[in-house]
């Protein structure tokens, strides 16, 4: 079990948007950055987003990033067949001391 | 050119050891927190274990700690895994990932900004 709680599945129709959620505690979201990554189908994960709500250069401003209290969500607009993969939560937790990630959410375009 | 390259996975038997290593280059590596992070097959994401820029502080998942040790080599810019009692569980592709560098507010992790692509390690009879 996954000390982040994600849906394990989401999906929407292309050019529209769908978001993404991640919960958990006050030991890691509620006092800790989050973090957002993609993983392609047979690819290392990529940084989408960082503390909170911070895009890395190169990543388009379709994918964006909010936290309040011990959830976290990840939105992404105008979908495209690209932009089928998993996306992880990431943050550290203050009371194991240890990154710890949610299950991962597969997205799925239609 | 900036990268982290894996190497020293493949198969081997329970109760084994593996040593794992991570080559980093084209930035200045001692600066730079790094971490061990795993993949089963067809499954999320697990932390493994981190390690502070200069070496003096580390810390393991529960499920690796008292066997795993994660160490570092500044002079050769070079992350390592030693993985003792194998179990088949431990079976998944391994990725070394760069956390926060000094300097920057966070100490062992912010967020991971640097991947490697990954060293398969398979533990079966």
């Amino acid at each position: 079990q996954s000390v982040l709680t994600q849906p394990p599945s989401v999906s929407a129709a292309p050019g529209q948007k769908v978001t993404i959620s991640c919960s958990g505690s006050s030991s890691n979201i509620g006092n800790n950055y989050v973090s957002w990554y993609q993983q392609l189908p047979g690819t290392a994960p990529k940084v989408l987003i960082y503390d909170n709500n911070k895009r890395p250069s190169g990543i388009p401003d379709r994918f964006s990033g909010s936290k309040s209290g011990t959830s976290a969500t990840l939105g992404i607009t105008g979908l495209q067949t690209g932009d089928e993969a998993d996306y992880y939560c990431g943050t550290w937790d203050s009371s194991l001391n240890a990154v710890v990630f949610g299950g991962g959410a597969k997205l799925t375009v239609l | 050119q900036v990268q982290l390259v894996e190497s020293g996975g493949g198969v081997v038997q329970p109760g084994r050891s593996l040593r794992l290593s991570c080559a980093a280059s084209g930035f200045t590596f001692s600066s730079y927190a790094m971490h061990w992070v795993r993949q089963a097959p067809g499954k999320g994401l697990e932390w493994v274990a981190v390690i502070s820029y200069d070496g003096s502080n580390k810390y393991y998942a529960d499920s690796v700690k008292g066997r795993f040790t994660i160490s570092r080599d500044n002079s050769k810019n070079t992350l390592y895994l030693q993985m003792n009692s194998l179990r088949p569980e431990d079976t998944a592709v391994y990725y070394c990932a760069r956390g926060p560098v000094l300097g920057s507010g966070c100490y062992l992790y912010c967020y991971f900004d640097l991947w490697g692509r990954g060293t398969l390690v398979t533990v079966s009879s």
